[in-house]
């Protein structure tokens, strides 16, 4: 597609169920990238993926928190029963591999546990 | 201490004025620095590039970087209404890296 795509753009969760959040990249790019965004906060990075594999998972807070990606495409960020300390904006990007600029971002899912 | 620190603001300038955004690091491993600007409810947007120490202009936005001090800057010329927006410095180490944000300056750019 034209850019990256996140879905869906605002989500509204009891606290305790779980979520999906899904991330469309632009076509051809290798490179996914998850980051948080909270209030008066800067975006704190999750996980990064390479095709389908994730060499960086090491901004994931806790263990309810999984990504993955499949056929080097979209990825979904899954995160397990949601507490309110999870509500933020979570922001996808992508790139080219063997680009040195930056990321090209999604308009983010805006996640609100209640 | 934070890798990477700026002022939140909120900053507020009339419109045609010269703004300064900064932002300081503590890893001297950071080469490729970054700008970027975010207006609401919308991801950030790349402004600005460089590598290394030294200037970059692009339109009313210049970017500077002094890895000797740690400390990189993007000024505005001329600013606009438009340009009212949080702007985010960012850095990695290599091209490979996880970029690392600042926490983002607020600016309002006031007709």
């Amino acid at each position: 597609g034209a850019g990256v795509s996140q879905s869906p753009s605002n989500k509204v969760t009891e606290k305790g169920k779980d979520v999906e959040l899904r991330c469309d990249p632009i076509s051809g790019h290798t490179a996914l990238y998850w980051y948080r965004q909270s209030l008066g906060q800067g975006l704190e990075f999750l996980i990064y993926f390479q095709g389908n594999s994730a060499p960086d998972k090491s901004g994931l807070p806790s263990d309810r928190f999984s990504a993955e990606r499949t056929g080097g495409s979209v990825s979904t960020l899954t995160i397990q029963r949601t507490q309110q300390e999870d509500s933020a904006v979570y922001l996808c990007a992508s790139s080219l591999e063997n680009l040195n600029y930056g990321y090209t971002f999604g308009s983010g899912t805006r996640l609100t546990v209640v | 201490q934070k890798e990477v620190e700026q002022d939140p603001g909120p900053l507020s300038v009339p419109e045609g004025a010269i703004v300064s955004l900064n932002c300081t690091y503590s890893n001297s491993a950071f080469q490729y620095f970054m700008w970027y600007r975010q207006y609401s409810r919308k991801g950030p947007e790349l402004l600005m590039y460089t590598y290394s120490s030294g200037n970059k202009e692009d339109g009313r936005f210049t970017a500077q970087v002094d890895k000797s001090s740690k400390y990189i800057s993007l000024f505005i010329r001329d600013s606009q209404p438009s340009d009212s927006a949080t702007y985010l410095c960012a850095m990695k180490k290599t091209s490979y890296d996880k970029v690392i944000f600042g926490p983002g300056t607020s600016l309002s750019v006031i007709p």
